[in-house]
Parts: structure tokens; C-alpha cells; sequence
């Protein structure tokens, strides 16, 4: 079975600093990945995806991830954090060939300290 | 306009009473989905529907049942609440790109 592990559950970073979210994923084949953001009292938005290709994905609000096979992980960077950016991030990952069933992992809060 | 709303937003009800959370979506997606979230636990699957005569269960649907009324939308019942089926709840949509989208949330609070 997949699975998602996120071992980072709170992260406190200054603004202006660099930032990176750690995602590992556990399944044999290469997985279809996502990176959600979820504001205080909101849903969770779509940050980047990867499918194929490029393994450096780009983002929203200057978010970029980059999946490294070897190390089975899909991390989450930003060079230079925002005050709004605070929120929880959730990597999530899917079956090849079928996104529809998504694994997410328990999630990082993202603490900003001006 | 939200793509993916939910009603209602918040709920409180007492253990065994019957409660249905309903998502409606605009975008013409085929594929519905509902998920609980609880704190340190992330997002759990607990139905899906890839189209109004496919429904499947998830990772958790003990104590849940759904139904898809039409393309747009995607009800989610609880038939006799119980206090730890206190939690927030997404709706969320796919189309042919597998992304899916997410509604705003219900939060239920079960006495």
C-alpha cells in the first residue's frame, strides 16, 4: 500500500528565509505527487503537481518541489518565505495512471516569524 | 463563484442523530470525492465516485454512506452521528487531469 510520510509536524522559520518541506512516499512504482496548502479556516489549495518529466516542478506563490526517485521523496521549497505563507502543508500521493486516490500525509504547520 | 461549494459550513448535532453534508460543484468534473480531516491525522478517504452509478468506498467509510444525486452532486450521510465522527469534512472533484479540488470544509461537532 502507499503511504506518505511528512516528519516534520511544525516548522518555524524567519521571513525572508529559505524554506523546505520534507515529503518521503513509500511505493514500487513512480506515483503522480502533489503538494496542498490549507489556510487557517480554509480548504486546501493546489500548489504543484508532478506526473512525468522534469523533476523540478514549479508552483504557485513562488513554490517549487523536486522528486528525486532514488530517495523516494518529493520536497517543498520556497528561497524566500512570506508572513502569509504560514499555514499547514500536506504532500499527497497517488496511484499511476489513476490520481483519483489520494494519500496524504499527516501534514506541516508553517509557523512565520517576522 | 466557488467551483466546489459545501453546506452547510458548520454543523453541531447530538450522538444518533441523522445528518447529511452535501458539495455541490460547477465544474464539470465526473469524480467526487469525500474525505475527513483530524488534527495529526491529515486528509482520510471515506467515499469516492467516478461517476453517479460508481460509488466505492474509501479508506474509513464505517458509519458513512453517500449519494450522488446527480453529475454535480455528492451527499454525505451519517446515519446515527457518534462524537468521534466529530472531525472537518472536504468535498473535493477531479476531472481528466487527476488534480483534485477541494471544497471549503464542514465542520462537524457531534455531542
Amino acid at each position: 500500500a502507499q503511504s506518505v510520510t511528512q516528519p516534520d509536524i511544525h516548522i518555524t522559520v524567519s521571513e525572508g528565509a529559505s524554506l523546505e518541506l520534507r515529503c518521503n512516499y513509500s511505493y514500487g512504482a513512480t506515483p503522480y505527487l502533489f503538494w496542498y496548502v490549507q489556510s487557517p479556516g480554509q480548504g486546501l489549495q493546489l500548489l504543484l503537481k508532478y506526473f512525468s518529466g522534469d523533476t523540478l516542478v514549479q508552483g504557485i506563490k513562488g513554490f517549487e518541489a523536486e522528486f528525486k526517485r532514488s530517495q523516494s521523496s518529493f520536497n517543498l521549497r520556497k528561497p524566500s518565505v512570506h508572513w502569509s505563507d504560514a499555514a499547514e502543508y500536506f504532500c499527497a500521493v497517488a496511484y499511476t495512471g489513476t490520481a483519483s486516490k489520494l494519500t496524504f500525509g499527516t501534514g506541516t504547520r508553517l509557523q512565520v516569524t517576522l | 463563484d466557488a467551483d466546489v461549494t459545501q453546506t452547510p459550513r458548520n454543523r453541531i448535532t447530538k450522538t444518533g442523530k441523522r445528518i447529511m453534508l452535501e458539495c455541490s460543484q460547477t465544474k464539470g468534473h465526473d469524480r467526487m470525492y469525500w474525505y475527513r480531516q483530524d488534527p495529526g491525522l491529515g486528509l482520510r478517504l471515506i467515499y469516492y465516485s467516478f461517476d453517479v452509478k460508481d460509488i466505492n468506498k474509501g479508506e474509513i467509510s464505517d458509519g458513512y454512506s453517500v449519494s450522488r444525486q446527480a453529475q454535480a452532486k455528492f451527499s454525505l450521510s451519517l446515519e446515527s452521528a457518534i462524537p468521534n465522527q466529530t472531525a472537518l469534512y472536504f468535498c473535493a472533484t477531479s476531472g481528466t487531469t487527476d488534480t483534485q479540488y477541494f471544497g471549503p470544509g464542514t465542520r462537524l461537532t457531534v455531542l
